[in-house]
């Protein structure tokens, strides 16, 4: 049973380019959460999806971010006309059932860090 | 908005020796998450903590819970090596989905 996979692993961009980051759940798992981290700092919640349906964006940045989770394929984290301040390790996490039921555990992909040059 | 505080953001410690981490948050929550991050890798599940007074212990690692005083404390018993790694509590609010991630204690552990 393949846990949360994440790709590209590393991802260099240079600044104005687009970064695409891809996040296939557990199998089984049908909500996703995207976070970022940033060198030496924790977490930061950025996005709460279940299949085509956003339920809690309040992390992300106003402009240049989205996200999607399809009926069919991966999540994907959309970064528009990059900035070097977007470089950072964003990470993806699933879950069986929504983020309130007690005891829901978020499982974590390896990441995706992100270069801009 | 909940906040999260943890401390010590660092600790170095000797092998054998007892600490605790602790965890601080800002406003009501029922359930709290421990995770474990190796350097330059993902995050693994340590411990769910979903009432009050809930005690968990796994091997030298024990977590705790105290909503009252929305404290919830990680302790380290006869520290090995092993055991070198970052270390995020991440309460839940009560009716929220998402988990909010403290700053993380980076554990380093001399042998």
């Amino acid at each position: 049973n393949a846990g949360v996979m994440q790709n590209p692993r590393h991802l260099v961009r240079r600044r104005g380019q687009e970064a695409r980051l891809r996040c296939s759940p557990m199998k089984g798992h049908s909500h996703v959460y995207w976070y970022r981290q940033l060198p030496e700092e924790g977490l930061k919640f950025m996005v709460y999806l279940q299949k085509e349906n956003i339920i809690d964006e309040s992390g992300m940045p106003k402009e240049r971010f989205s996200a999607e989770f399809p009926k069919e394929g991966p999540s994907i984290l959309r970064i528009q006309q990059v900035v070097r301040g977007d470089s950072a390790a964003y990470f993806c996490a699933s879950s069986p059932a929504r983020g309130q039921l007690l005891g829901n555990i978020q499982y974590f992909g390896a990441g995706t860090r992100l270069s801009v040059l | 908005e909940l906040k999260v505080e943890q401390n010590p953001l660092f600790l170095s410690m000797q092998e054998g020796k007892n600490y605790t981490i602790y965890c601080n948050y800002s406003t009501t929550s029922d359930r709290l998450y421990w995770y474990r991050q190796d350097p330059g890798k993902s995050l693994e599940s340590l411990f769910v903590l979903l009432s009050n007074g809930a005690v968990k212990q796994e091997g030298r690692l024990m977590a705790s819970l105290d909503t009252k005083a929305r404290l919830s404390t990680l302790h380290i018993t006869a520290a090995v090596h092993d055991l070198s790694a970052t270390y995020f509590c991440a309460p839940q609010a009560r009716g929220d989905d998402k988990i909010i991630f403290g700053k993380g204690t980076r554990l380093h552990i001399l042998p």
